[in-house]
């Protein structure tokens, strides 16, 4: 399977902890993209790259939120001191970007948090 | 701020009954549209897309969708629905220059036999 995929894909805490979840997205794409979905909503945009630049954040990605996208390829998102309102499906997306066009957004599973 | 609205939350139809649901969006500007289907237990996978040209576009399944500028609407319908359809559906636009997109809350579509 060639496609994006997400580590791990559910992930139980405890309030104050620390977590990190990893993306690696289709090895030709140039952007990658976090999103987060809560029950009863769509997808929320986090923040995204290009190779290994993080291009925009979204008001929804507070200082405990931190992405990196080291070598331009796989990416982590990392929760410091999380809250229950963190609980949350992180979803990582990657597409292919060339000046002057546009394509497609491709999913990944997921990682389901949950924070107790 | 751009948005995308889908008032259908929840659908139930029977098979072989006809399909349309709604999506609107809010934003002046160049958009593309996409509709993106999440079966049970599966990720987010794509179902069509707008990006210009013809405003009928046809998906996979048997979806197709109608950009109608003016309505500012993209709906989504299938003329022949199956239990196989019975998903989540999520309308989106490509908005902040093509940078992220902005989704509906989605549409429970439960197809019975």
């Amino acid at each position: 399977d060639t496609g994006v995929s997400q580590d791990p894909r559910h992930k139980i805490t405890k309030r104050g902890q620390n977590v990190t979840f990893r993306c690696d997205p289709i090895s030709e794409h140039n952007r990658l993209y976090w999103y987060r979905q809560t029950l009863g909503q769509g997808p929320e945009f986090l923040t995204y790259f290009q190779n290994e630049a993080q291009l925009e954040k979204s008001r929804l990605l507070s200082d405990r939120f931190s992405a990196e996208r080291p070598k331009g390829s796989f990416s982590t998102l990392e929760i410091q001191r999380t809250e229950q309102g963190d609980s949350a499906m992180y979803l990582c997306a990657s597409s292919f970007s060339l000046a002057g066009g546009t394509w497609e957004q491709y999913f990944g599973p997921g990682t389901r948090l949950t924070v107790t | 701020a751009q948005s995308v609205s889908q008032h259908n939350h929840h659908v139930i139809l029977s098979e072989a009954a006809s399909l349309e649901l709604g999506c609107n969006y809010s934003y002046g500007g160049t958009v593309n549209l996409f509709w993106y289907v999440q079966y049970p237990g599966q990720h987010l996978q794509l179902l069509l897309k707008y990006f210009s040209g013809d405003p009928l576009v046809k998906g996979i399944k048997g979806f197709e969708a109608e950009f109608i500028k003016s309505k500012f609407s993209f709906n989504l319908r299938k003329p022949s629905v199956q239990w196989s359809d019975t998903a989540e559906y999520f309308c989106a636009a490509l908005t902040g220059g093509g940078n992220k997109l902005t989704f509906g809350t989605g549409t429970q579509l439960k197809v019975e036999l």
